[in-house]
């Protein structure tokens, strides 16, 4: 069974632009979750989306969005880019059935910001 | 609030050594998730614990073992004869028993491990 897929595993932007960034969870999953990490602030949570809805977001400016799709993949936007937004940009799929379970991740997206 | 602190920023043994990584967290619900990830350099969190809050019985899996002590609020994690390939950043994690949260996961700052050989 295939693991999450994150695409690109590395994309380099200037400060200003957009990016998107993919990911598709394991088959079966229907829950998908967005965590940022940096040196500075660590793991945290972004966003998740169930069965296409935004279920439950963190506190990250409106820069940042999502979407999901009805195959499950979901997309992740960040628009006028900041210095700051540099970071490893992680995807988890989560089993269906019972909260809690474990999250899956992916190997994430390198998001450099020049 | 919910919060995860892992005070060992990080860490270094050599191999087969014993090593303990402490976890303790704060939270107001009675009912809780508390978890441990690897990520090693390839940059995926990998799953290696899930404890609910009304199960304090210690764990081992291997070279691996978990103590949970709610009267300190602690999960520490035991890597007994440690070795190279757990060279890593090991997550403490928490997490509120609502459906609607299940994803937002707590986590702690990261302790990295380097085993030396």
């Amino acid at each position: 069974k295939a693991g999450v897929t994150q695409t690109p595993r590395y994309l380099i932007k200037t400060r200003g632009q957009q990016v998107t960034l993919s990911c598709s969870p394991i088959s079966g999953h229907r829950s998908v979750s967005w965590y940022q990490q940096t040196p500075g602030q660590g793991l945290q949570f972004l966003f998740e989306y169930f069965s296409e809805t935004q279920r439950n977001k963190g506190n990250f400016p409106g820069r940042f969005s999502g979407r999901q799709f009805s195959n499950s993949r979901s997309e992740m936007n960040v628009s006028t880019l900041e210095l700051g937004d540099s970071a490893l940009y992680l995807c988890a799929s989560r089993p269906p059935g019972q909260p809690n379970e474990k999250l899956f991740f992916g190997s994430g997206t390198q998001l450099s910001v020049l | 609030a919910q919060k995860v602190t892992q005070a060992q920023t990080e860490i270094s043994v050599v191999e087969k050594e014993d090593v303990t990584l402490d976890c303790v967290y704060e939270t107001r619900d009675t009912t809780y998730y508390l978890f441990w990830y690897k990520q090693p350099p390839s940059g995926e969190l990998v799953f290696l614990i899930r404890r609910n809050s009304f199960d304090e019985q210690n764990e081992i899996s291997g070279r691996y073992s978990w103590n949970f002590q709610k009267s300190t609020s602690s999960f520490n994690f035991t890597i007994t004869a440690s070795q190279v390939v757990d060279s890593a950043v090991y997550f403490c994690a928490l997490s509120e028993d609502w459906y609607s949260s299940a994803s937002k996961i707590i986590f702690g700052s990261g302790t990295r491990l380097s085993i030396r050989p």
